[in-house]
């Protein structure tokens, strides 16, 4: 079972902020969070990850709970190529498993024109 | 760098048929995985391996077999084709080192639909 929950669609206007929520309250202290988008028929693709500190790249933020039970993906001006299915997915250091990776059904993102 | 391929991108198969999917990667990533997608739903892991020579079962293993006898290739082969099996295969790889802060690079999918 996906260690996330996430909601299952949500909307957005074109060029305003997103912010995607995803909840892991049974997140261990060395899990790392990770985002991943899947645009229409294609295979996913990596967003961001992070730790316990907020980060940001060139495509997105991630803010992080201070007790890390949950986080926020935010795209700051969503454009309609943001349209996508997107990942919270939670990596255990420790090394690949059969749990490492485990995506759960996602967040729906339409971006409206 | 072509990244990770996947052939073929559609297959229709026949109840019982036996077929391979390809999945290659010129990246020299050690990781190597299989998942499966079906409709609405998340991905699913096959199998994985994290180098030549080593595999190992993930989430959902029944009825494929997997072998990597070189870095770069990763093939899943479906035994006897079952309706269950009709999903779309993404294959991905990822350096090893670092695991869990690594981006994973995912193939654009095969699209298999067995009758």
């Amino acid at each position: 079972d996906a260690k996330t929950t996430q909601p299952n669609s949500m909307e957005s206007n074109e060029e305003e902020p997103v912010h995607l929520p995803c909840n892991h309250s049974t997140i261990s202290g060395t899990d790392y969070i990770h985002w991943y988008r899947q645009l229409p028929s294609q295979g996913p693709e990596y967003v961001i990850h992070g730790l316990t500190s907020n980060v940001n790249n060139r495509m997105a933020s991630l803010a992080i709970a201070e007790d890390r039970k949950s986080s926020t993906l935010i795209l700051h001006r969503a454009t309609l190529r943001d349209a996508a299915v997107y990942y919270c997915i939670l990596r255990d250091p420790l090394m690949y498993n059969n749990n490492d990776m485990r995506f759960g059904a996602g967040t729906r993102l339409t971006v409206k024109p | 760098n072509a990244g990770v391929t996947q052939t073929p991108k559609f297959q229709v198969l026949k109840t019982g048929q036996s077929m391979t999917l390809q999945c290659a990667q010129d990246m020299n990533h050690e990781y190597m995985s299989w998942y499966r997608q079906d409709p609405g739903m998340g991905l699913r892991l096959i199998h994985y391996s994290v180098g030549a020579g080593i595999t190992d079962q993930g989430e959902v293993p029944n009825g494929y077999n997997v072998s990597r006898s070189t870095t770069e290739d990763f093939p899943l082969r479906l035994l006897s084709a079952a309706p269950s099996q009709t999903s779309v295969y993404f294959c991905a790889s990822s350096r090893v080192a670092g695991v869990a802060i690594n981006e994973q690079f995912f193939g654009p999918g095969t699209r298999l639909t067995v009758l």
